[in-house]
């Protein structure tokens, strides 16, 4: 069955104290590993989509890395703005187009 | 951009009711789904659907049904609301690409009493 972990639940960070999320998974046949940042009471908002081991795409402060078992968001110097539930997806080989979810790493940047 | 609006963005119902939460995509997308949220559970798929009327079930089913009558309309349905149900519920939809990205709306909060 495919499976995601996300790590840590919940992350503390100072504005400007870098850090790294990840995000581990089980798939069979992966088409795709995603990223979306969630903010309360929202819906998921898409930022990235990896396919390959070794692949990297980067976005302002966020950078997402790729490896054949394990996936990171790496925030470097975080502002208070980039608070919010983080949340990583894969999709396999034969899932008919959807997404298995992790439960999400709760990111708080205090000035 | 795309967009997923869901009709309703709070909803209050009592048990036993019968309750349709609505979803709309602009972007002509084959698949949609239905997730449910909840604290500590994650996202949990309920149902999804890969071409007008044809509906797969996700990870919990039970409790909900859905329909989709045109492509860019899919409907999830509480037959008989319980309390169980109360939750956050998000619509999304994607091309049926194998690694198209999933797009999501702003969710409905559900709450059965």
């Amino acid at each position: 069955e495919d499976q995601v972990t996300q790590s840590p639940e919940a992350l503390r960070l100072q504005e400007g104290e870098s850090s790294s999320l990840n995000c581990s998974y089980t798939v069979s046949g992966l088409r795709g590993l995603f990223w979306y940042r969630q903010d309360p009471g929202k819906g998921p908002e898409f930022l990235f989509t990896l396919y390959s081991a070794g692949e990297e795409k980067e976005k302002e402060r966020l950078k997402a890395t790729l490896t054949k078992k394990e996936s990171f968001l790496h925030i470097t110097a975080p502002k208070p703005e980039d608070s919010a539930t983080y949340l990583c997806a894969v999709r396999g080989g034969s899932t008919l187009g959807r997404l298995y979810f992790g439960r999400g790493t709760q990111l708080t940047v205090w000035p | 951009d795309v967009k997923v609006t869901q009709s309703s963005r709070y909803l209050v119902k009592r048990t036993g009711e019968k309750v349709f939460l609505e979803c709309v995509q602009d972007m002509d997308h084959e698949n949609m789904f239905w997730y449910r949220q909840d604290p500590g559970l994650g996202l949990r798929l309920i149902y999804f659907s890969y071409d007008v009327k044809m509906k797969e079930k996700g990870d919990i089913p039970e409790g909900y049904s859905v329909s989709r009558e045109k492509k860019e309309r899919f409907s999830l349905i509480l037959e008989s609301a319980s309390t169980n149900q109360t939750s956050m519920y998000l619509c999304a939809s994607s091309s049926s690409g194998s690694g198209n990205t999933i797009y999501f709306g702003e969710g409905s909060w559900l709450t059965v009493v």
